[in-house]
């Protein structure tokens, strides 16, 4: 079963740039979430789709970040203008719900954003 | 989501048993206790999960105390491999969202 592919896998840009990070998620899985981790930190949750609605975008800074999930397979995160406190590690992760009460989120090795 | 409360880091020998705490006392009948891990440079990875009774996987055991407010992963032989950052994590079932605070750093010791 191939896992949850994202890219590019590093990105180096000047602030006041803009920035695209690309998701595939694990076929079938509706749940695709996009977190944000800064060094040192644990992930935090950015926004969560479910199939192509948005079910939580409470932590997004919608003035400058936006993302999208087209017919509820691939997704990106954008971020324009960034800013050096974005730099960080983004992760994509899907999920499916299963039986015995559990949700397994997968995760993809995460796209490392360097702003300069 | 009930917050919970994890020791910053811990060690443990190689071979040894590796017993990792974490505090949710504000946990409610619905919510289930789930451990993730993280290993350096890569994306979280699901260890196991539970709503009240004890829990055995390949991985790891879960203790979950008679209360729920406190839960214990135990890895029974710890390896180099096992040197990560434990989140435990308590979620509803059917709720989707998935919140880490900043779990436990794990360092093996050969």
């Amino acid at each position: 079963e191939a896992g949850v592919a994202q890219s590019p896998r590093y990105k180096i840009i000047e602030k006041r740039q803009s920035v695209a990070f690309w998701c595939n998620p694990i076929s079938g899985h509706a749940t695709l979430y996009w977190y944000q981790q800064i060094l040192g930190q644990g992930p935090k949750l950015l926004i969560q789709f479910q199939n192509n609605g948005v079910v939580d975008d409470s932590q997004l800074p919608k003035d400058r970040f936006s993302a999208e999930r087209l017919k509820g397979v691939d997704s990106t995160l954008k971020i324009q203008p960034a800013k050096l406190e974005d730099s960080a590690v983004y992760l994509c992760a899907s999920s499916i719900r299963q039986g015995r009460g559990k949700t397994e989120a997968f995760f993809g090795q995460g796209t490392r954003l360097t702003v300069v | 989501d009930a917050k919970t409360t994890q020791p910053p880091s811990m060690d443990c020998a190689e071979g040894r048993a590796a017993n990792l705490p974490c505090n949710h006392s504000t946990i409610s009948g619905n919510e289930y206790v789930y451990w993730y891990r993280q290993i350096h440079s890569q994306g979280p990875q699901y260890i196991i999960h539970g709503l009240k009774n004890n829990e055995t996987n390949e991985m790891a055991s879960l203790i979950i105390t008679e209360d729920r407010k406190s839960s214990t992963l135990i890895l029974p032989h710890a390896t180099l491999r096992d040197t990560a950052v434990y989140y435990c994590i308590v979620r509803v079932f059917g709720n989707e969202k998935l919140t880490f605070g900043t779990g436990t750093r794990l360092t093996i010791i050969p």
